[in-house]
């Protein structure tokens, strides 16, 4: 079973600073890696698809990258909007899995 | 622009069978996409439940198959989630989304809040 494992944790920036956020998968080849945000009390929102393509509305502060097992989140010019948490999450093997997310507190 | 709605008990006794429905406004749950359930536990992450394409198909979560049952509706246009012997472990809010596999989960629900108690 494949895994995704975000790191770190939780995370504390100023506004206008740049988060770079990581999510690893324990196994090769991670397929259709997409990123989320979640504020309290709503759905989660799709930010990143297929690991970098910015979903309709996303701002070009989000930008996705990376390939094989690791991938990263980074959001530059962070504003107080941003503080939220966020997931990954990988299309394999038939399923949807999840990583554990990041809390960004701005 | 397709909405997504879920509907269905906020409270289910234990080794009761939960079940859930989503309506789908905006476009056909018969159309060529996959509708996915979801849950959350309070503070906890995501964990996926399963799938149904418009035309019937199902996956499902390993952990969860044996309890589990997704469908489509055509007639109502929407599709449902059971989960038999519901217990504790299983309050949460459960979510649907569409699913476009490469694309992410692009829409979803508000959220329906289940609670598991006597």
């Amino acid at each position: 079973e494949s895994e995704l494992t975000q790191s770190p944790a939780s995370l504390s920036l100023a506004p206008g600073e740049r988060a770079t956020l990581s999510c690893r998968a324990s196994q090769t080849a991670a397929a259709f890696l997409a990123w989320y945000q979640q504020k309290p009390g709503l759905p989660p929102r799709l930010l990143i698809s297929d690991t970098s393509h910015r979903a309709a509305d996303i701002p070009d502060r989000f930008n996705g990258s990376g390939s094989g097992t690791d991938f990263t989140l980074t959001i530059s010019g962070l504003e107080p909007d941003d503080s939220a948490v966020y997931f990954c999450q990988q299309r394999i093997n038939w399923r949807d899995t999840f990583g554990q997310g990041t809390k960004l507190e701005i | 622009q397709v909405q997504l709605q879920e509907s269905g008990p906020g409270l289910v006794k234990p080794s009761e069978t939960l079940s859930l429905t989503c309506e789908v406004s905006g476009g056909s749950v018969s159309s060529n996409n996959w509708w996915s359930w979801l849950r959350q536990a309070p503070g906890k992450g995501l964990e996926w439940i399963g799938e149904v394409h418009g035309e019937g198909s199902t996956n499902y979560n390993p952990s969860l198959r044996s309890r589990v049952t997704i469908s489509v509706d055509e007639s109502k246009n929407q599709f449902s989630l059971k989960v038999t012997s519901m217990t504790a472990a299983d309050t949460a809010i459960y979510y649907c989304a569409r699913d476009l596999w490469a694309g992410g989960l692009d829409v979803w629900g508000q959220g329906s809040t289940v609670t598991v108690s006597s």
